[in-house]
């Protein structure tokens, strides 16, 4: 079936702009988490969710990142107030139940902050 | 806080030879170790996890091992091909926090014809 997609695979945007990132999970999959990579650097969590419920974000890294879940399917991460250091990859893990469970992984979202 | 080290940082290997990666943790309540590869442009994918009830788990050329005293865990890859050539990462869990997994920082695997 289909994997994890996330959308857009690319995003430029000028600092202080606002952007919104997509994630679909794996159908049916209850835990979606977000992980921020740094280039060169491993996957570093940011938040996660169970269902609708945000239930762990203490990875986000100030109050400009805000993430949601409203029907417990896909998830949107928005960043406000943009700035350069929040260039990252931005990747998207769902897995069926959660814990010790296999994370799929999304084919991430590359933002460049200008 | 909770940390993964991982080494060697760069790897580089001829065809068919071994390759082993090191990682050790700090978190004695982690208890689930997964490992993936990440190709340029692609997100993470999962070639092989072990827990903590286990000392060791193979998977054809792909094998992993555990010591939960040293805390430390190894992946061990076998006969490379150049299509292993990519970026491996190491993590670990605990069993609650909904299984957020913590990194390492990665290995770049270059394995030559």
């Amino acid at each position: 079936g289909a994997g994890v997609s996330q959308s857009p695979r690319y995003k430029v945007a000028k600092r202080g702009q606002d952007v919104a990132l997509r994630c679909d999970p794996i159908s049916g999959h209850v835990s979606l988490f977000w992980y921020q990579q740094a280039l060169g650097q491993g996957p570093e969590f940011l938040t996660y969710f169970q269902n609708e419920a945000q239930l762990d974000k203490s990875g986000l890294p100030s109050d400009r990142f805000f993430a949601e879940r409203p029907e417990g399917s896909v998830s949107t991460l928005k960043i406000q107030r943009t700035q350069q250091e929040d260039s990252a990859v931005y990747l998207c893990a769902s897995s069926l139940l959660g814990q010790g469970e296999t994370q799929y992984f999304g084919p991430g979202t590359r933002l460049l902050v200008l | 806080g909770e940390n993964v080290e991982q080494h060697p940082s760069t790897l580089s290997v001829q065809e068919g030879d071994s390759a082993v990666i090191k990682c050790t943790y700090s978190d004695s309540a982690s208890n689930y170790f997964p490992w993936y590869k990440q190709e340029l442009g692609k997100g993470p994918q999962l070639i092989i996890d072990i827990r903590s009830n286990v000392g060791e788990k193979k998977d054809q050329r792909i094998a992993v091992t555990l010591n939960k005293t040293a805390k430390h865990f190894s992946l061990h890859i076998t006969e490379t091909q150049p299509e292993d050539s990519a970026v491996y990462f190491c993590a670990a869990s605990r069993g609650n926090q909904g299984g957020k997994l913590i990194f390492g920082q990665g290995t770049e695997l270059s394995v030559k014809p």
